[in-house]
């Protein structure tokens, strides 16, 4: 079955500074990659996704980038505050007529003001 | 629209008892997800609802059952409560339709603590 791997677990950084999140999947079949946030206590929230006919997505200080070859998946934050301050998780759907998520591990990210 | 609701929020249970833990979808959503998250093991995939059939599961005990009724909203069962199914349970609505992977919207989750 589908897996997920997520890098680092754990990121700290300088308010304004960018941060990077990678993940890799291991079902070439799967076709949709959504990033969720969650902050303490709250629910998992999307923040931006990304399909498998697309390289990139942007959306303003938040991108993800998409290497099919490599089957890996990158969030990318730039200008970080501290209330981008959460845990992180990539996910990957497989195609198949399923709504299944298969999350990584989730990296949570600090930064300082 | 209102958003993914779950009752109860909180739930404290002992050992071997059994508990369910419902879920209302977003007005509209036929297909209803639960995941299981704990410190350890992250968010895991319990199974999945649409249109009253279970569509796909997870690598979990056949403890965990779930069923969707005509409304969409969704139960999760769990029988002989054991201490390690202390977790933060979530469900996820999203339309269902498209089969190709869609926006999931999350619930507040039920907090489930085993004594």
């Amino acid at each position: 079955g589908e897996n997920v791997e997520q890098h680092p677990s754990t990121l700290s950084v300088q308010e304004g500074d960018s941060a990077v999140i990678k993940c890799t999947y291991s079902d070439s079949a799967s076709n949709y990659f959504p990033w969720y946030k969650q902050e303490l206590g709250k629910r998992p929230q999307l923040i931006i996704d990304i399909r498998s006919n697309v390289g990139e997505k942007k959306d303003q200080r938040i991108a993800v980038t998409l290497n099919k070859t490599a089957k890996h998946f990158s969030l990318h934050i730039t200008e970080t505050q501290p209330e981008d301050s959460a845990v992180y998780f990539c996910a990957a759907v497989t195609q198949g007529g399923s709504e299944k998520l298969v999350f990584g591990k989730g990296t949570k990210l600090t930064v300082n003001p | 629209k209102a958003g993914v609701t779950q009752t109860p929020r909180y739930l404290i249970k002992t050992r071997g008892q059994q508990v369910t833990l419902s879920c209302s979808p977003i007005s509209g959503h036929r297909s209803v997800s639960w995941y299981q998250q704990t410190p350890g093991q992250g968010l895991q995939f319990l199974f999945e609802y649409f249109s009253e059939t279970q569509r796909n599961k997870g690598n979990f005990p056949g403890r965990f059952s779930g069923r969707q009724f005509s409304n969409s909203r969704s139960e999760m069962n769990v029988s002989t409560l054991e201490l390690g199914d202390s977790a933060l349970y979530l469900c996820a609505s999203s339309p269902g339709t498209s089969g190709r992977g869609e926006t999931q919207y999350f619930g507040p989750g039920t907090r489930l603590t085993v004594l």
